[in-house]
C-alpha cells in the first residue's frame, strides 16, 4: 500500500532564510508526487507535481521539489522564505483507482511558521 | 470561472444524527472526489464519483455514502454520526482519467459532531 511520511510536523525559519521541507513515500511503482499548500479555513492549493521527467521540479511561489528515487524522498525547498509561506504543507502521493481515476494519499503535514 | 464549492461551509450536530454536504465541482470537470481531514491529519480518501457512479471507496464504513448527479454536483452523506466524524470535509474535482489529471479543491465543510 502506498504511504507517506512527513517526518517534522512544526519547523519554524525567519524570514528570508531557506526552507526545506521533507517527505518520504512508499509506492511500489513509479510514482505521481504532489506538493499541496493550506491556508487556515482554506482548501489544498497545488504548489507542483512530479510524473516523470527531470526529477527537479518547478512550482508556483518561488517553490521548487526533488525527485530522488533511491531515497524515496521528494523534499520541498525555497530559497528565501516570505512571511505568507506560513501555512500547512502536504505531501501526497497519487495511486490509480480500479477503473481509471486517480486518489492521492497524503502525509500528515508540516506547519511551518515564519518569524518576522 | 468558479472553482470547486462546497456547501455549507460550518455545521454542527449531534451524534446520531444525519448530515448531507454538497458540492459543485470546477466547470467542465466530470469527476469529483471527497476527502475527510481530521484535525491535524493530512485529508484521507473516501471515495469519488465519476459518471454517477462510485468508481472506488477508501477505508471508511458505509455509514458514508455519495452521490453525483447528471450536473456533476455531488453530495456526501454520512449516518448516525458520530464524535469521530468531526473534520473538515473536502471535495476536489478534476477531468480525465491519466496520471496529469489535476485535483482542485474547495474550502471544505467544517463539521463539528457534539
Amino acid at each position: 500500500a502506498q504511504s507517506v511520511t512527513q517526518p517534522d510536523i512544526h519547523i519554524t525559519v525567519s524570514e528570508g532564510a531557506s526552507l526545506e521541507l521533507r517527505c518520504n513515500y512508499s509506492y511500489g511503482a513509479t510514482p505521481y508526487l504532489f506538493w499541496y499548500v493550506q491556508s487556515p479555513g482554506q482548501g489544498l492549493q497545488l504548489l507542483l507535481k512530479y510524473f516523470s521527467g527531470d526529477t527537479l521540479v518547478q512550482g508556483i511561489k518561488g517553490f521548487e521539489a526533488e525527485f530522488k528515487r533511491s531515497q524515496s524522498s521528494f523534499n520541498l525547498r525555497k530559497p528565501s522564505v516570505h512571511w505568507s509561506d506560513a501555512a500547512e504543507y502536504f505531501c501526497a502521493v497519487g495511486g490509480r483507482l480500479t477503473g481509471g481515476g486517480n486518489k492521492l494519499t497524503f502525509g500528515t503535514g508540516t506547519q511551518l511558521k515564519v518569524e518576522l | 470561472d468558479a472553482g470547486v464549492t462546497q456547501s455549507p461551509t460550518h455545521l454542527i450536530k449531534t451524534r446520531g444524527q444525519q448530515v448531507t454536504l454538497r458540492c459543485s465541482p470546477k466547470s467542465g470537470h466530470d469527476t469529483v472526489s471527497w476527502y475527510q481531514q481530521a484535525l491535524g491529519q493530512g485529508p484521507q480518501f473516501i471515495f469519488q464519483y465519476y459518471e454517477e457512479e462510485e468508481r472506488q471507496r477508501g477505508n471508511f464504513p458505509d455509514r458514508f455514502s455519495g452521490h453525483q448527479f447528471p450536473n456533476y454536483s455531488s453530495e456526501l452523506n454520512v449516518n448516525a454520526l458520530l464524535l469521530g466524524d468531526s473534520a473538515l470535509y473536502l471535495c476536489a474535482s478534476s477531468t480525465g482519467t491519466g496520471p496529469n489529471e489535476k485535483l482542485f479543491f474547495g474550502s471544505g465543510t467544517q463539521l463539528s459532531v457534539l
